[in-house]
């Protein structure tokens, strides 16, 4: 089975400055999807940032991108220029790319806090 | 709709009691998940139902918890003779059949089991 780790319970930036997300996986698919969803304390999960395994580059959305190292099984997402409206827990998925739509497995989140 | 719309927002109810939550997906998403996220944790996979194919139940918790979604369309999340551990945010999501389609999520209901 599929399993996502997030070895960050937490972690805290200053306004303005960059902050990393790990995010770790295990599986024996060669092509998946991996995400990063956003909830803020509204509890509304929000898709930030989405990457396709088989696509080397690394995806970006504005102020967010990810560091996607297959081999390593690795999936990071890179904060820029961090905003108090960022402040949220953070969580990092992974889905099969078999036919039809699949399910999300998730990670356990990381709460991220914006110092102003 | 334009989004995935779940009700009740909140519900208290007494251990031992049966409560039914609803979920209403995105209209033309023919897929749609349950998860459940406990105070602080992740999003446990709870039953996903793709179309009229039978739905993937593997992440149910127990026989008090069941599902059904009519039409293809509205699901109700049932939990039979509640417990204190069921107490958690139950969120619905709903997506298109295309791997890795986007999965929208609604905004959950908590439930309190006290």
């Amino acid at each position: 089975a599929q399993t996502v780790t997030q070895s960050q319970p937490e972690m805290s930036v200053q306004e303005a400055e960059t902050v990393t997300l790990s995010c770790t996986y295990d599986t024996s698919e060669s092509d998946y999807y991996l995400f990063w969803y956003k909830q803020p304390p509204s509890r509304q999960m929000i898709l930030v940032i989405r990457q396709e395994a088989y696509k080397q580059q690394n995806a970006t959305e504005n102020r967010f991108s990810v560091n996607f190292q297959k081999a390593a099984k690795s999936f990071s997402l890179k904060i820029s220029d961090s905003q108090l409206g960022d402040a949220a827990m953070y969580f990092c998925a992974y889905r099969k790319s078999t036919k039809g739509a699949q399910k999300l497995v998730f990670g356990q989140g990381t709460r991220l806090t914006i110092n102003p | 709709g334009a989004g995935v719309s779940q009700s009740p927002s909140n519900k208290v109810t007494e251990k031992g009691k049966d409560v039914e939550l609803r979920c209403d997906p995105i209209s033309g998403h023919t897929a749609l998940y349950w998860y459940r996220q406990s105070l602080g944790q992740g999003l446990e996979f709870l039953i996903y139902f793709q179309g009229n194919s039978a739905p993937d139940k593997s992440g149910l918790p127990s026989d008090r918890f069941s599902a059904e979604r009519t039409g293809g369309s509205v699901s109700t999340l049932t939990i039979q003779r509640t417990q204190q551990e069921d107490s958690a945010v139950y969120l619905c999501a709903s997506s298109l059949a295309v791997p890795g389609n986007t999965i929208y999520f609604g905004e959950g209901s908590w439930l309190t089991v006290v």
